[in-house]
Parts: structure tokens; C-alpha cells; sequence
């Protein structure tokens, strides 16, 4: 099974350029996300989606698009790579959950994107 | 404004030891809270969840405990083995945004031979 797989696992980036974070899951989740890990700060979520064609901002987007055309995939764009978006970058997807209606249920992360910009 | 807080950065047990981990919410409206497990260099994986309509949910060797008035909640590993060593996050869908999963910054658990 493989799950939420995310490329690449490694990129240095310098000041300026662009990149894309792939994702893409094979369990017809729903739901879709982006979460950015720092160190001691725990994950920030960047955006999210709850199907195909509906994005949606997180706590930190600033610096970040998305698109989700497909219910498989999800990418992350960086437009304009800032020092500050060094991090590692993980993507997850989640059913809906039984209970409480609405929500999302387990979520399923990728291995992580590691982002250096320099 | 940190709706999930996670006030220890880290906690060391010994094997066998229980393991305490806490979190506090600010928002009283949240319905569910989850519990994850992350080990380096990989994802965090689902550990187990507890609704707000129960106070307690257990799974083995983990129990997650509820205190709706105090707005609080622990996860406790009995007996703790050194392969549970590994940051624990618990989380939360958004007041407001229930679509939205928020996660707390995590506790360093390190469990000693």
C-alpha cells in the first residue's frame, strides 16, 4: 500500500526561486493537507482541502498556493523561496470521520519533503 | 493564539514506568482530540482519539483521559517500552473550522533502558 506519497524527500532551494511539493494519495481520501514542521514548534497547517476543486487557507499560507484537481493529488507551490520556509513539509490525507459529522477522521502523512533555502 | 498547548518540550521515564503525556485547549466547542506519534525523519502516525462525549478511551497500552472542565487531557503508556521514545503530538479540529486539524508543538518522550 502506499499510502500519501510525497517528492522529493530532499531540496535546497536558493533565495527566489520556485518549486513545487508533490502529493498524492491512493486511499480516496477526502480530505487533503499541508503541514509544515519547525523545530520546537510543532506542525502548522498551510492549507487544506476537503475534495477536488475546494482549497482552503491554514494557519500559516502566506507564501504558499495549492490546487486540488483531483481527489488523488494536492501539491504545494512556492513561489518565491524565502530563508524562512526552510522547514519540513508534510503532506496527509484523511477519510471522513464516523463521528462528529463533518470532520476529518485519521489522518495519513507522507515521509516529509525537507526545504533548505539558502 | 496556540488553541493546543503542550507545555512540556520533552519527559524522560524509565522502561516499565507509566508514561504521562498532557495537553490544554482553550476552546471549550471542540468536539474530538487525537493523539499522534512521530519518530525522526518520518511522518506522524495516528495514535488514538477520545470524543468529547467520553472521558476516557483506551487501546492496549495507551489510555487517552478527558477533563472537560479543566480543558485538559493526558495520554498515559503503561508500561512504557523504549520503542514508544518519539515526540507525541495531540490535536484538534479548529474552533470554528472543524476541518481544520490543529496541532499542539509536541513532547519529547525518552524511554530509558
Amino acid at each position: 500500500n502506499a499510502g500519501v506519497t510525497q517528492t522529493p524527500k530532499f531540496r535546497i532551494l536558493k533565495i527566489g526561486q520556485s518549486m513545487t511539493l508533490q502529493c498524492t494519495q491512493d486511499m480516496n481520501h477526502n480530505y487533503m493537507y499541508w503541514y509544515r514542521q519547525d523545530p520546537g514548534m510543532g506542525l502548522k497547517l498551510i492549507y487544506y482541502s476537503v475534495g477536488a476543486g475546494i482549497t482552503d487557507k491554514g494557519e500559516v499560507p502566506n507564501g504558499y498556493n495549492v490546487s486540488r484537481s483531483t481527489t488523488e493529488d494536492f501539491p504545494l507551490r512556492l513561489e518565491l523561496a524565502a530563508p524562512s520556509q526552510t522547514s519540513v513539509y508534510f503532506c496527509a490525507s484523511s477519510p471522513l470521520a464516523r463521528w462528529p459529522p463533518n470532520t476529518p477522521g485519521e489522518l495519513f502523512f507522507g515521509e516529509g519533503s525537507r526545504l533548505t533555502v539558502l | 493564539d496556540q488553541q493546543v498547548k503542550q507545555n512540556s518540550p520533552s519527559l524522560s521515564v524509565q522502561e516499565g514506568r507509566i508514561s504521562i503525556l498532557n495537553c490544554d485547549y482553550t476552546n471549550s466547542m471542540f468536539d474530538y482530540f487525537l493523539w499522534y506519534k512521530k519518530y525522526p525523519a518520518e511522518g506522524p502516525t495516528f495514535l488514538i482519539s477520545i470524543s468529547s462525549i467520553k472521558d476516557k478511551n483506551e487501546d492496549g497500552r495507551f489510555t487517552v483521559f478527558l477533563n472537560k472542565s479543566a480543558k485538559h487531557l493526558s495520554l498515559h503508556i503503561v508500561p512504557s517500552q523504549p520503542g514508544d521514545s518519539a515526540v507525541y503530538f495531540c490535536a484538534a479540529p479548529s474552533a470554528g473550522a472543524t476541518n481544520k486539524l490543529i496541532f499542539g508543538t509536541g513532547t519529547l518522550l525518552a524511554v530509558q533502558p
